[in-house]
């Protein structure tokens, strides 16, 4: 049973638009976020995190909206540029509870066009 | 230089080859990751490696065998592998279990 869920496998948003990317999970300890950014024939990059402590994190074009009650994080870039076409992971670990490993979503492929 | 550094890039091998995937990390973590995302799944986990022990196998089957000789290096040997097991292979660092990880840029294996 997966516990990260990226129900949206593509997006596409047009250039200089805002790109939402939800995830939703199902494991009530999970108190830590993050989002990652895949390009093709590379690794993934640590994008931005959240604590559960928080509500939202920003950083630059990129913001991360958390609800707990929902269970559910978004990832806000805006604006959207075609350099941040990408896959976007979601990734979740219960750092509360003994620092579990990351758990990753399937991923979503963002297309920014021009 | 990257921080995490995954050597070959790409590797085909034959169901009854030997060969070893080489992880090296220069970011002085403690923990250590390997990682498989086949198409159209989650990252899925493998193996973890705390202070150079194994704390986590995710039901692997043996025919993948992870070492970690020090906190910076990582190997998983592959032995009889089956060609479901063609996959991007990650290895991934950080600082403590379930913080950033940091990735290398993966090996493709394709298994013939």
């Amino acid at each position: 049973d997966q516990q990260v869920k990226q129900n949206s496998p593509s997006l596409s948003v047009q250039e200089g638009r805002i790109s939402i990317l939800n995830c939703d999970y199902t494991n009530s300890m999970f108190d830590y976020f993050l989002w990652y950014k895949k390009y093709p024939a590379e690794g993934p990059t640590f994008l931005i995190s959240i604590s559960s402590i928080k509500d939202k994190n920003e950083d630059g074009r990129f913001t991360v909206f958390l609800n707990k009650s929902a269970k559910h994080l978004s990832l806000h870039i805006v604006p959207s540029q075609p350099g941040d076409s990408a896959v976007y992971f979601c990734a979740a670990s219960a750092v509360g509870s003994g620092n579990t490993p990351l758990v990753f979503g399937k991923g979503t492929r963002l297309s920014v066009i021009a | 230089e990257t921080g995490v550094t995954q050597t070959p890039r790409h590797l085909v091998m034959g169901m009854t080859n030997k060969k070893s995937l080489k992880c090296e990390q220069h970011l002085g973590h403690n923990a250590m990751y390997w990682y498989k995302q086949s198409a159209k799944k989650p990252l899925e986990l493998m193996f973890v490696y705390n202070f150079k022990e194994q704390t986590e196998n995710n039901s692997v089957p043996s025919r993948f065998s992870p070492e970690c000789p020090n906190s910076s290096h990582l190997f998983l040997h592959l032995h009889t592998l089956q060609p479901e097991d063609s996959a991007l292979y990650l290895c991934a660092s950080s600082q403590a279990t379930g913080t950033e990880a940091f990735f290398g840029q993966g090996t493709r294996l394709t298994v013939v």
